[in-house]
């Protein structure tokens, strides 16, 4: 069964600040998705990997597949980009996708 | 192009009764997946239909079930509500089975009291 860990769990930042969010998984995945959730419910995905890096705007997403580790980065933070965000792992076995497994997420605030 | 629309948006149950929540995906896309969240577990995966399939579930008991319809909208329906089934039900849908950008309905928001 794949575990998937977020960390920090809790991230208050200044504008302006560069923002690292951790995410770890026990077994080997087909992809990683990075997710934003702002109040009010609604998600939208950020990023999906399956290898090395990939950059949208400020937002970085890179993945280690060999160390089974991903991180995203918020470079020049802004008060908007407070919001939670989820990573989840993605696992295609061939006879029937596994589903998405999700982190706990990590819930930035970013101050002015 | 329209996104996930999820229906209805709101709605409170009492304990024993019956809801089925609505999902119709992005056009031309054939992957609907269902996901509860709560604040205890956060987000899980129930179930993903493909072309009218299920294609798995996740660890859901017997009440939770759903059907995708040959147009790819898609329904899931829980029987003998529980207060602890009280949680945001989000769908999303994609263009293939796997390796495809998935996007989100808003969710539905489901009360048990």
């Amino acid at each position: 069964k794949n575990e998937v860990e977020q960390s920090p769990q809790n991230l208050t930042a200044q504008e302006g600040e560069f923002i690292t969010i951790n995410c770890s998984y026990s077994v080997g995945i087909s992809a990683l998705h990075w997710l934003q959730q702002h109040p009010g419910g609604g998600i939208v995905s950020l990023f999906m990997l399956s290898s090395g890096k990939k950059k949208h705007g400020r937002l970085i997403a890179t993945i280690n597949i060999q160390e089974k580790h991903s991180s995203l980065h918020i470079t020049a933070s802004h008060p908007r980009d407070s919001a939670v965000y989820i990573c989840a792992s993605y696992m295609y076995s061939g006879g029937g996708a596994d589903g998405l497994t999700f982190g706990k997420g990590t819930h930035l605030i970013i101050q002015p | 192009k329209a996104g996930v629309t999820q229906t209805p948006r709101y709605l409170i149950k009492t304990r024993g009764q019956q809801v089925t929540l609505s999902c119709s995906p992005i056009s031309g896309h054939r992957s609907v997946s269902w996901y509860q969240q709560t604040p205890g577990q956060g987000l899980q995966f129930l179930f993903e239909y493909f072309s009218e399939t299920q294609r798995n579930k996740g660890n859901f008991p017997g009440r939770f079930s759903g059907r995708q319809f040959s147009n790819s909208r898609s329904e899931m329906n829980v029987s003998t509500l529980e207060l602890g089934d009280s949680a945001l039900y989000l769908c999303a849908s994609r263009e293939g089975r796997a390796g495809n950008t998935i996007y989100f309905g808003e969710g539905s928001w489901l009360t048990v009291v």
